[in-house]
């Protein structure tokens, strides 16, 4: 059972445009949701990361927009350069107790066309 | 470099042998927790720890795959009586605590003839 379902699984941007990775969630009782980047051979490095009591936040230019209602969210990538390229990675987990293991999507390769 | 250190890197072994590989979380984070991650998916979730106790492994692969950290520093994943589907890269990554960001180390990439 995929509880977190990543789209879209690959994406090709022109330098300087916007690049947009959306995510939806089953699991209600998830309240964190961090965003990951991973270069070829390399782990997974947090970029940015947002809890369900804000819609939206900023850093640099990572934005991660959330909708509670609809269990999505998305992140999205600014004036995209070509050092973006790489694979994304959405996760979430209940960080209130249990196993708080991350659920990750299945990612999605981002080409950043010079 | 203080990230989350992983060794080794590579390895490959043969089918049916036991293989054990170790993780040197950030200094400060007790928290730690393992991943394995297939080619063209997203880490999957194994087990993690709060200082030694280790605090959630049904999520555990099979009863040959066991992690120790036995004092609330490194921490070492063991898969005894490998398998092809073993194959893998094995991540770690720790944090300060609960609610905290989860910090990765490069991984562990597992080859099993």
């Amino acid at each position: 059972q995929q509880q977190v379902k990543q789209s879209p699984q690959s994406l090709i941007v022109q330098k300087g445009g916007i690049s947009i990775i959306n995510c939806a969630y089953e699991n209600t009782a998830f309240d964190y949701f961090p965003w990951y980047q991973q270069f070829p051979g390399k782990g997974p490095a947090l970029l940015i990361a947002i809890r369900p009591d804000v819609s939206e936040k900023k850093e640099g230019r990572f934005t991660i927009s959330f909708n509670k209602s609809a269990k999505q969210f998305s992140l999205h990538i600014m004036d995209s350069q070509p050092g973006d390229s790489a694979t994304y990675f959405c996760a979430a987990s209940n960080s209130g107790g249990g196993a708080d293991g991350l659920t990750f999507g299945k990612g999605t390769h981002l080409i950043i066309q010079p | 470099d203080t990230g989350v250190s992983q060794d080794p890197r590579h390895k490959i072994t043969k089918r049916g042998q036991n293989v054990t590989f170790r993780c040197d979380p950030i200094s400060e984070h007790n928290r730690l927790y393992w991943y394995r991650q297939t080619l063209g998916q997203g880490p999957e979730f194994l087990t993690y720890f709060q200082n030694e106790a280790q605090l959630e492994k049904s999520r555990l692969l099979s009863n040959r795959f066991s992690a120790e950290r036995p004092k609330g520093s490194f921490s070492t994943l063991e898969i005894q009586r490998t398998e092809q589907g073993d194959s893998a890269m094995y991540l770690c990554a720790s944090s300060l605590g609960t609610e905290q960001p989860q910090h990765f180390g490069d991984g562990t990439r597992l080859s099993i003839l």
